[in-house]
């Protein structure tokens, strides 16, 4: 396994249009998270999933925005009706909650994807 | 809530001089990872610190954590071209809010030949 992917690298859109990203976590990794960076920013959280359950999204996530993670592998992040604002770098992180019973639970390093940077013109 | 700050924000340094980035949290946290990211790249792991008094070092940078005064550092040590990048750390808040991590906001490091 080579890590976390991402697809596509890049898309330039027009606004209004819709765009879905594709991601592939570590294969045994139980979380999936999506991020979007701006430039000079840190990531900002948008959603994940445990498996393919979706926990939780960020307060500040649009209607627009959608992911999915259909069989608990691969996930997919949709964008409808782009706006400019719109574009950063989407990133995916997956990692491994290791359940530890009277130990607790902890989850292990996020692994990044190269990202998707986007483009609404 | 959870802030996490990053001094500097912005640092220029020579290479082979020593310099010191500063992470700062405002609650309890007993999981703190740095992250480097290059420039229009992803961010690449490179630490992760699980406990009061935790050190780790890989080549020149060497990251610590005291949970007490919800401080990490991030040690450089006679800076080469190569570290040139932005450093982020990013604080684990842990089972109760399902292990989402609070990022600072990078500091950027450009070390001149």
């Amino acid at each position: 396994d080579t890590g976390v992917s991402q697809n596509p690298r890049h898309k330039i859109t027009k606004r209004g249009q819709n765009v879905t990203f594709r991601c592939d976590p570590i294969s045994e990794h139980n979380r999936l998270y999506w991020y979007r960076q701006t430039l000079g920013q840190g990531p900002e959280f948008l959603t994940y999933f445990q498996n393919e359950a979706q926990l939780e999204k960020s307060r500040l996530l649009s209607d627009r925005f959608s992911a999915e993670r259909p069989k608990g592998s691969f996930s997919t992040l949709e964008i409808q009706r782009t706006e400019q604002g719109d574009s950063a770098m989407y990133l995916c992180a997956s990692s491994l909650v290791l359940v530890m019973g009277l130990a607790g639970d902890h989850q292990e390093t996020q692994y990044f994807g190269p990202g998707t940077r986007l483009l609404v013109l | 809530e959870l802030k996490v700050e990053q001094n500097p924000l912005f640092l220029s340094m020579q290479e082979g001089k020593n310099y010191t980035i500063y992470c700062n949290y405002s609650t309890t946290s007993d999981r703190l990872y740095w992250y480097r990211q290059d420039p229009g790249k992803s961010l690449e792991s490179l630490f992760v610190l699980l406990s009061n008094g935790a050190v780790k070092q890989e080549g020149r940078l060497m990251a610590s954590l005291d949970t007490k005064a919800r401080l990490s550092t991030l040690h450089i040590t006679a800076a080469v071209h190569d570290l040139s990048a932005t450093y982020f750390c990013a604080v684990d808040k842990g089972m109760d809010s399902n292990y989402q991590l609070i990022w600072g906001a990078g500091t950027k490091l450009i070390i001149k030949p």
